[in-house]
């Protein structure tokens, strides 16, 4: 059964940073790309970044390109975001989710039950 | 930057056919992809590429994408049914874009 489970959120201050982690399994890990997607309390789903299945290319929206890094360690079935110089705005439940294909650019066919990062003083 | 636009709520009574549109310049031209949210839940995946469904989704879940409008269809309507849904595409420029969500209420 193909399991994605994140972890690492929480409260940050303005300005802090943290780091998600998002544990596979269930799935040849490195044979798939992944997405992180983020919902605010109350709004819709929001696209944060991507990573191919071997990690060499990544893609990030607008919103967080600079602040946030995507890696992947797939000796460890292991996803992580890398969140720097967050803001209020980043707060949100954060998913975890697989792309059905090597590279980023399909749909999301699994997604973890996500994990909540709020960003307040 | 790519914008899909879905109406903010549907409402149908139960046996009815909903129907969740998705719009975008030339979005016939993508794959479309749709994802079902309950409360409190994680989004589950409903229909991919415009019209296939992933295992374990019922048949009256159907969708298509022509022009500049892609349709969620979900027919004989239940309870259940009644959720938060999200088209999404892959846009070469803004990457992954995501429609902002259409409630379905089941009267």
């Amino acid at each position: 059964e193909v399991q994605v489970l994140e972890s690492g959120g929480g409260l940050v201050q303005p300005g802090g940073s943290l780091r998600l982690s998002c544990a596979a399994s269930g799935f040849t890990f490195s044979s798939y790309a992944m997405s992180w997607v983020r919902q605010a309390p109350g709004k819709g789903l929001e696209w944060v970044s991507g990573i191919s299945a071997s990690g060499d290319i990544t893609y990030y929206a607008d919103s967080v390109r600079g602040r946030f890094t995507m890696s992947r360690d797939n000796s460890k079935n292991t996803l992580y975001l890398q969140m720097n110089s967050l803001r209020a705005e980043d707060t949100a439940i954060y998913y975890c989710a697989k792309v059905p294909g090597y590279i980023v650019g399909a749909t999301l066919d699994y997604w973890g039950q996500g994990t909540l990062v709020t960003v307040s003083s | 930057s790519y914008v899909l636009t879905q109406p903010p709520s549907v409402s149908v009574a139960p046996g009815q056919t909903a129907r969740i549109t998705c719009g975008g310049n030339n979005i016939g031209s993508k794959s479309v992809h749709w994802y079902q949210q309950r409360p409190g839940q994680a989004p589950v995946l409903v229909v991919y590429d415009d019209s296939d469904r992933p295992s374990g989704i019922p048949e009256r879940f159907s969708g298509s994408n022509s022009d500049n409008t892609a349709t969620l269809t979900i027919s004989r309507v239940e309870a259940g049914d009644e959720a938060d849904y999200y088209c999404q595409v892959w846009d070469s420029s803004s990457g992954a874009v995501f429609g902002g969500g259409t409630k379905l209420t089941v009267l």
